[in-house]
């Protein structure tokens, strides 16, 4: 099956600098590829996403980078906020087959105000 | 459109009691999901129902099981709880008509005592 592995468990910047949180995955037939937030208190919200046809993809301050020769993608948060801080999940997932979104292990993201 | 709709919000429960947890789905979304989330194994799949058929299923023993109703509603029921059990349950609905999206409820936190 598939295995998303997820790095760094946890990650200090200051406000206003970037952050980079980087996954990488085994299954070559994944073509789906979520970042999820997580708040205290509170389920994953989808933050933004990209399919396997796309390298990059923009909103706003966030953007998701996909290689799909080395299986990795990342998560670029730009000019950080204090309430980007929470728990950030990359996922992967084979759409069309078993759909069925397997997770990292997740990054603690603190913004250091 | 309101939200993916979990109750209850926290439940405390003995060793060997069974547990029954709801879950309602975005209006219009057929596709349900479960997920677990530890802090050691992080979200593992349970289950995901779509139109009242369990189409997909995780590794998880029997005592776990699910269904889901004519109007998308779901329940999730674990028999002979075990300490291990504890965990926020979460569900989840996909995005129609791509069945892509996956949008999170805010969970149910079980404790086993």
């Amino acid at each position: 099956g598939e295995n998303v592995e997820q790095h760094p468990s946890t990650l200090s910047v200051q406000e206003g600098d970037s952050a980079v949180i980087k996954c990488t995955y085994s299954d070559s037939a994944s073509n789906y590829f979520p970042w999820y937030k997580q708040e205290l208190g509170k389920g994953p919200q989808l933050i933004i996403d990209i399919r396997s046809n796309v390298g990059e993809k923009k909103d706003q301050r966030i953007a998701v980078t996909l290689n799909k020769t080395a299986k990795h993608f990342s998560l670029h948060i730009t000019e950080t906020q204090p309430e980007d801080s929470a728990v950030y999940f990359c996922a992967a997932e084979r759409l069309g087959g078993n759909e069925k979104l397997t997770f990292g292990t997740g990054t603690r993201l603190t913004i250091i105000p | 459109k309101a939200g993916v709709t979990q109750t209850p919000r926290y439940l405390i429960k003995t060793r060997g009691q069974q547990v029954t947890l709801s879950c309602s789905p975005i209006s219009g979304h057929r596709s349900v999901s479960w997920y677990q989330q530890t802090p050691g194994q992080g979200l593992q799949f349970l289950f995901e129902y779509f139109s009242e058929t369990q189409r997909n299923k995780g590794n998880f023993p029997g005592r776990f099981s699910g269904r889901q109703f004519s109007n998308s509603r779901s329940e999730m029921n674990v028999s002979t709880l075990e300490l291990g059990d504890s965990a926020l349950y979460l569900c989840a609905g996909r995005s129609e008509p791509t069945n892509e999206k996956l949008f999170f409820g805010s969970g149910t936190q079980l404790s086993v005592l």
